[in-house]
């Protein structure tokens, strides 16, 4: 099974609203990383899990706050976000967080500010 | 530092010819280069990777990659495209000291039938 799974694939949210982003992985993964897509673009790194713990933050505006309840879960909490925030959201895993490891994505959450 | 360059923003290719798309890069230490390849509204999905030993790469769908030391370069190629592979491909480098994964800015394949 190489599948991330992220849930919901759509999220329409108003700038007050708190919303959660999910994600799931069961191939054992101890890396897990968030990312935002913008139309055309490719995928910027956001934050980064290494064996539940986080090791990357790229500087993410606290609006966005992540959580990895475990290493087969990921969660990105969403708060008074802005519409320059919509975006394609992505998960992906990774074996370890050694540089020779491919990464797999989720399909993403397309998500639209109002 | 490290980077990732796509010359080619559109690359249009007959069914049935060979394809490249191009991809060069910029590292400090020894470069782990990868490819995905992005559908529409759809998240990435690997091909193949570089790590060491052989410069051909084989990976997923009858892709290739050629990795050229001397020309800083790993290049996606297929003897034969297919409509279907018809897509976004982006070529990416990991950074030698952490998990952070560079992409290069994508190349839209384009397969005329």
């Amino acid at each position: 099974d190489t599948e991330v799974t992220q849930t919901p694939k759509h999220l329409v949210m108003g700038m007050t609203n708190k919303k959660s982003l999910k994600c799931e992985q069961h191939m054992g993964h101890r890396a897990m990383y968030w990312y935002k897509q913008k139309a055309k673009k490719p995928p910027e790194l956001m934050f980064v899990y290494s064996y539940e713990k986080l090791s990357i933050n790229e500087s993410v505006p606290s609006r966005f706050s992540p959580e990895c309840p475990n290493s087969s879960l990921l969660n990105l909490h969403l708060h008074a976000l802005q519409p320059e925030d919509s975006a394609l959201y992505l998960c992906a895993s990774s074996q370890g967080g050694g540089r020779f490891h491919e990464q797999y994505f989720g399909p993403g959450t397309r998500l639209t500010v109002t | 530092a490290q980077s990732v360059a796509q010359p080619e923003d559109q690359v249009n290719v007959a069914e049935g010819n060979p394809l490249t798309v191009k991809c060069t890069y910029s590292v400090s230490g020894n470069p782990y280069l990868f490819w995905y390849v992005q559908y529409p509204n759809r998240g990435l999905q690997f091909l193949l990777k570089y790590i060491t030993g052989d410069n051909l790469v084989k990976g997923s769908y009858g892709f290739e990659a050629e990795f050229n030391k001397s020309q800083t370069s790993f290049h996606l190629k297929k003897p034969s495209a297919l409509v279907s592979d018809s897509a976004l491909y982006f070529c990416a480098v990991r950074d030698g000291g952490a998990n952070n994964l560079f992409f290069g800015t994508g190349t839209r394949l384009t397969v005329i039938p």
